[in-house]
């Protein structure tokens, strides 16, 4: 079956620590792939995407994501976290074919300890 | 004034009543969509409109119906609200481009309590 997978649900590191959240899907054909953050409180907000091309995508806020085909993986990274990235931050994936449809994985919230 | 904009923010009610949260965008985006959120679920999708005219159901859509009335809004009904409905509900918009799946735009969410 098609699906997600966000395999932690909770992560804390400390400020100034590297980061690197996991995300793996199950699709037959590579899809869109998106990550998008959470703050308390707030809608979702895009923090960067991959549709094709180089596999090392920049986003904002200081955000990195590697697009492994062969692990079948989008996991997210930043060198140094800030206070200010503690939320939830989720995995989505889009499929190429049919309805274009975003299906998202569960989420991973982020704590930061100062 | 921001681009996806829900009402109710927050709404408490009763087993039973009908409750209708509304959404309208700014952006000029075709597709908007409604989600659920429920804690350690992630997003499920209750209804997607490509246009006016375009309405389909997502994951989760029994007890749930929708409208879209013109472009810009896109109504969401629960027609018989029960406590499992309890969840934070997003409205969002998306403009495909040229690749088929583009950004999705989030409102802030409605915070729907049902007792």
């Amino acid at each position: 079956a098609q699906s997600v997978t966000q395999p932690d649900i909770h992560i804390t590191v400390s400020e100034g620590a590297s980061l690197e959240l996991r995300c793996n899907y199950s699709y037959g054909a590579t899809p869109y792939l998106f990550w998008y953050v959470q703050s308390p409180g707030q809608g979702l907000q895009l923090l960067l995407k991959y549709f094709s091309g180089d596999t090392l995508v920049q986003g904002i806020k200081g955000f990195e994501a590697e697009f492994k085909r062969s692990q079948s993986s989008f996991n997210l990274r930043k060198p140094s976290v800030h206070w200010s990235d503690a939320a939830e931050y989720f995995c989505a994936v889009v499929p190429i074919s049919g309805t274009y449809k975003y299906i998202f994985g569960t989420g991973t919230r982020l704590k930061v300890l100062a | 004034d921001a681009d996806v904009t829900q009402t109710p923010r927050n709404r408490i009610t009763k087993t039973g009543k009908r409750i209708m949260l509304e959404c309208s965008q700014t952006k000029g985006h075709d597709r908007m969509y409604w989600y659920r959120q429920d804690p350690g679920l992630g997003l499920q999708l209750i209804y997607y409109s490509f246009d006016v005219k375009d309405i389909n159901k997502g994951e989760i859509s029994d007890g749930y119906s929708v409208s879209r009335q013109a472009q810009a809004k896109f109504s969401l009904s629960l027609e018989s609200a029960i406590p499992n409905q309890t969840a934070l509900y997003f409205c969002a918009t998306s403009d495909p481009t040229g690749t088929g799946a583009g950004e999705l735009f989030f409102g802030e969410g409605s915070r729907l309590t049902v007792l």
